[in-house]
């Protein structure tokens, strides 16, 4: 079972304009962690942005926050004032409690294009 | 930089080959994971190592293996390798001086294998 879903393949945005970038998850864990990746062209993973399933606030970092639903299930990265440099691909990823393992799952991506 | 070394960057290789892929984890870090990502499958978890030991398996055939040295560096094997086999693979690690409470997961540049 898809356990974390990126409905966007791709997504264009203007220079200096902000950004939503969706991400749905599923699991019956009330512990887990939410993960924003970033990889560029040059195919390095970079991390940008964690959120745990009990913090109260919204994580930020930066230009980099994350719009985080419970309920809904939704941990939508939002960019801030994009930049050319923010062109690249973004992975939403999830690690559940599974004993000891700490291993992410990954949703399938969204191809960010920022316009000049 | 994450501190994560991949060797080699680039490899090409024939079917029915085997080869080697090394990974050197940022030091301090026990964990060791190996995913791959292709463009059909995305990423995809392999296997992950905790201080020279197996501590979870994803979706890794049974061409391939894996292992964990005592100096911490781990090694992918693959082996009779088929076209579908060719991927981005990366290795990743935490568990040391990444956050405790977020355990995100710093990944290597990659190393790219092509089958032809």
């Amino acid at each position: 079972a898809q356990k974390i879903t990126q409905t966007q393949p791709g997504m264009f945005v203007q220079e200096k304009e902000a950004v939503t970038l969706d991400c749905t998850y599923d699991t019956s864990d009330p512990s887990y962690g939410l993960f924003w990746y970033k990889q560029p062209s040059s195919g390095e993973m970079i991390f940008l942005i964690y959120q745990g399933s009990y913090d109260q606030q919204n994580a930020t970092e930066g230009r980099y926050s994350l719009n985080f639903q419970k309920a809904r299930k939704s941990a939508n990265l939002v960019i801030s004032a994009s930049q050319l440099g923010d062109s690249a691909m973004y992975f939403c990823a999830m690690r559940e409690p599974s004993g000891s393992a700490r291993q992410l799952t990954f949703g399938s991506g969204t191809q960010l294009t920022v316009l000049p | 930089d994450s501190g994560v070394t991949q060797t080699p960057k680039h490899l090409i290789t024939a079917t029915g080959q085997r080869v080697t892929l090394r990974c050197s984890p940022r030091s301090g870090d026990l964990s060791v994971y190996w995913y791959q990502q292709s463009l059909d499958q995305g990423l995809q978890f392999l296997i992950q190592y905790y201080n020279g030991e197996e501590r979870a398996k994803g979706n890794i055939l049974e061409r391939f293996s894996a292992q964990q040295f005592p100096d911490l560096h781990s090694e992918l094997n693959l082996s009779s390798l088929e076209l579908g086999d060719s991927a981005l693979y990366f290795c990743a690690s935490s568990g040391g001086r990444s956050r405790a409470i977020t355990g995100e997961l710093f990944f290597g540049e990659g190393s790219r294998l092509t089958v032809l």
